[in-house]
């Protein structure tokens, strides 16, 4: 029954490594967000996709980048990952108007 | 304002209902969810109301909406330990082409 899968649980970098997270959906859904979760800040997307190859910033783009070649997968990317990346990052998908699936998440540590 | 707005901790005795409040900001949003995370877990959609309702009850939940306000509601009736998450609200703002858009979230504790 698994709908998005986000390929790591947990992930430790060290400082200026480029990182690549991913996530793969099974629903065929259009759309496909990338979120990072912090204490007290709640949900803050960081990039959003609506379509292959299509990409649209979010609330906090700054020090990512995401990659959309296939509709079932958007990659996030830390071009050089810094201590302040090191959140739990959470991966969703949805059609139009529908709920939104959640990946398990991936807590990255970078030190 | 700008932003989804919950308080951010509520303790309840098991047994007791919990409510749990939500401002949105987009009088468009045509649907309004609610989310609720577990220790260690993603999310998962707990309940939703359609915009042109104003209650929506499945089982223990109810979820009120006061559009005029842009005020959104849970209510979980008979707490149980269980029901110890982290409860989202959130809304489709469309001004940003759909995106889903998260308040901070409500720590629920519920004493035994």
């Amino acid at each position: 029954d698994v709908k998005v899968t986000q390929s790591s649980r947990y992930l430790v970098k060290r400082t200026g490594e480029k990182v690549f997270l991913e996530c793969v959906q099974d629903m065929d859904h259009e759309n496909m967000f990338w979120y990072r979760q912090d204490p007290g800040l709640g949900l803050r997307l960081i990039y959003f996709s609506y379509d292959v190859k299509m990409k649209e910033k979010g609330d906090i783009p700054e020090g990512y980048s995401v990659s959309r070649e296939k509709k079932e997968r958007f990659s996030l990317i830390l071009e050089s990952a810094s201590t302040n990346q090191t959140s739990m990052y959470l991966c969703a998908a949805r059609g139009r108007d529908t709920e939104a699936f959640f990946g398990q998440g991936t807590r990255l540590t970078v030190v | 304002g700008e932003d989804v707005e919950q308080s951010l901790f509520l303790s309840v005795r098991e047994g007791d209902s919990s409510v749990i409040n939500c401002t949105y900001t987009d009088s468009s949003s045509t649907y309004l969810y609610w989310y609720k995370q577990e220790p260690g877990a993603g999310l998962q959609l707990l309940t939703y109301i359609f915009s042109n309702m104003d209650m929506k009850q499945d089982q223990r939940l109810t979820v009120l909406l006061n559009k005029k306000d842009k005020h959104l509601s849970l209510r979980i009736a008979d707490t149980q330990t269980g029901d110890s998450a982290i409860y989202f609200c959130a809304e489709i703002r469309r001004e940003y082409g759909n995106k889903l858009v998260f308040g901070a979230g409500t720590i629920l504790r519920v004493k035994s």
